[in-house]
């Protein structure tokens, strides 16, 4: 079955960045593309951005452009998502999602199991 | 504040039938299909409704989905103490953004 398995949780200081990663697994990887999004404790779901896996392009919501990038590695079926700058508001739980299309057919399914990032000095 | 915009909380009881709503404009909904999903505590969103009224194999046909003009209302019949979740109604924007409500949370009384 289509599963999406995300690296462990992390602690990072204030300023430091953080990578969080997302393994494909039951489909081909390059074939659709990965969104990456959040939710901090008490908000709701965040859109961060997407990433194609076969050309490696990206985009990325207005709100993360220059601290955001989503980058990938195919021989390992391979997500990974890194924030930079890190402030306590970046506290969160990220999630990746693989997305059908994009208009119409964007709606991001399976998601991954969720990792937490907590932002603590 | 979200761009689509749910209502924060909704309650209902047990076999009663609750609509959640979500309203956007002409650059998401308006243009595009809505989808919606549940996030019970401690677990990853799942896609409940897509493309407007579509339901994913193993989804109960309580949950329904529609779409008029610029919003869009999940509605769940039958109310079970296993719907007590947050909700989130999603769609694309044609500024090339995904975008989420700000969540509704269902309580069962």
């Amino acid at each position: 079955q289509v599963q999406l398995v995300q690296s462990g949780a992390e602690v990072k200081k204030p300023g430091a960045s953080v990578k969080v990663s997302c393994k494909a697994s039951g489909y081909t990887f390059s074939s659709y593309d990965i969104n990456w999004v959040r939710r901090a404790t008490g908000q709701g779901l965040e859109w961060m951005g997407w990433m194609n896996p076969n050309s490696g392009n990206t985009g990325y919501a207005q709100k993360f452009q220059g601290r955001v990038t989503m980058t990938r590695n195919t021989s390992i079926s391979t997500a990974y998502m890194e924030l930079s700058s890190l402030t306590s508001e970046d506290t969160a739980v990220y999630y990746c999602a693989r997305v059908q299309g994009y208009s119409s057919a964007w709606y991001p399914d399976p998601w991954g199991q969720g990792t937490l990032v907590t932002v603590s000095s | 504040q979200s761009v689509l915009t749910q209502p924060p909380s909704a309650s209902g009881t047990p076999g009663q039938r609750v609509t959640i709503s979500c309203s956007g404009s002409s650059s998401n909904i308006g243009s595009n299909t809505v989808h919606w999903y549940q996030q019970l505590p401690g677990a990853a969103p799942k896609l409940l409704i897509y493309t407007n009224n579509q339901r994913p194999s193993g989804v109960p046909d309580r949950f329904s989905g529609s779409k008029s003009g610029t919003s869009a209302s999940l509605a769940i019949s039958g109310l079970q103490s296993e719907d007590e979740a947050d909700y989130y109604c999603a769609a694309w924007d044609d500024s090339l953004n995904g975008l989420f409500g700000g969540g509704t949370k269902l309580t069962v009384l």
